[in-house]
C-alpha cells in the first residue's frame, strides 16, 4: 500500500503558483519523498525528490517540514500544460526499489 | 533524462490471442525494468520486475504463466500478454533504471484493447 496520503484534486489559476500537499506521517529515516506526474495517457514523468532538505529544480520545488512527516511540491508559475496527476511516492534512494505509486492529486489548471 | 520507449503505442486484438510488448532504454543499460498496469481512472499497479538474465519477480496476483517477461539484454525487456481476454485490456506502462540512476524512467504506456 502507498505510504502517502494527497488530496484527491485540485484547482490553480493560470500563471499562479500550484502548491500540492503530501503527507507521509511513516517516512523512515532512509527514505525519500518522490514526486512524479502523468499527463493524460501517458507514461510517469520524474520531477523532483528530496531527502530533508528542500530542493528546487527547472520543473519544481520541493518543501519537506523538519519532521519529513509533509511535505509541499511547489510549480511556480503553472501553465495548462501542467494539468495531470501528481503523485507523491516515498521510497529508499535505490533505484531498483519498486515504485508504490498511490491515486494521487489531479491537478487542474485553469486559463 | 534517460528515454525509454515502448513499441506498439496502441495495439487491439481478438480475444485468445497473444500480444507482445517491447520496452526499450535508448540511451542507457537498464539493470532493471519494471512493468505497471492501469486501468481507466486508476492509478499505476506494479506488475512485476525484472533484471537483466534473471527471472522476474511477479507482484502478487499477477499471473507469471498469462504475462510472460523476458529480461534478455540491459536494454531490452518484452511483456507478453499470453491468451488475452477483454478484461486484459489496459494501460501497460514500462520503466526502466540504470546502475547510475536513482530515479526510473517511465515509457510512454502501450495501451491494448482485447476485443
Amino acid at each position: 500500500d502507498a505510504k502517502t496520503t494527497q488530496p484527491p484534486s485540485m484547482d490553480c489559476a493560470e500563471g499562479r503558483a500550484a502548491n500540492l500537499p503530501c503527507n507521509h506521517s511513516t517516512i523512515s529515516g532512509n527514505e525519500y519523498v518522490y514526486w512524479y506526474r502523468q499527463i493524460h495517457s501517458q507514461g510517469p514523468q520524474y520531477i523532483i525528490h528530496g531527502l530533508k532538505n528542500n530542493e528546487t529544480n527547472e520543473m519544481a520545488s520541493l518543501i519537506i517540514t523538519e519532521d519529513r512527516k509533509s511535505s509541499t511540491l511547489i510549480l511556480p508559475h503553472a501553465t495548462l500544460r501542467d494539468t495531470a496527476v501528481y503523485y507523491c511516492i516515498v521510497r529508499v534512494a535505490d533505484g531498483a526499489q519498486k515504485l508504490v505509486f498511490g491515486q494521487g492529486t489531479r491537478l487542474t489548471i485553469n486559463p | 533524462g534517460a528515454v525509454v520507449s515502448q513499441h506498439p503505442s496502441r495495439v487491439i486484438c481478438k480475444s485468445g490471442t497473444s500480444v507482445k510488448i517491447e520496452c526499450r532504454s535508448l540511451d542507457f543499460q537498464a539493470t532493471t525494468m519494471f512493468w505497471y498496469r492501469q486501468f481507466p481512472k486508476q492509478s499505476l499497479m506494479l506488475m512485476a520486475t525484472s533484471n537483466e538474465g534473471s527471472k522476474a519477480t511477479y507482484e502478487q496476483g499477477v499471473e507469471k504463466d498469462k504475462f510472460l517477461i523476458n529480461h534478455a539484454s540491459l536494454t531490452l525487456s518484452t511483456l507478453t500478454v499470453t491468451s488475452a481476454h477483454p478484461e486484459d485490456s489496459s494501460f501497460y506502462i514500462c520503466s526502466a533504471r540504470s546502475g547510475s540512476h536513482n530515479e526510473q524512467f517511465f515509457g510512454p504506456g502501450t495501451r491494448l484493447t482485447v476485443l
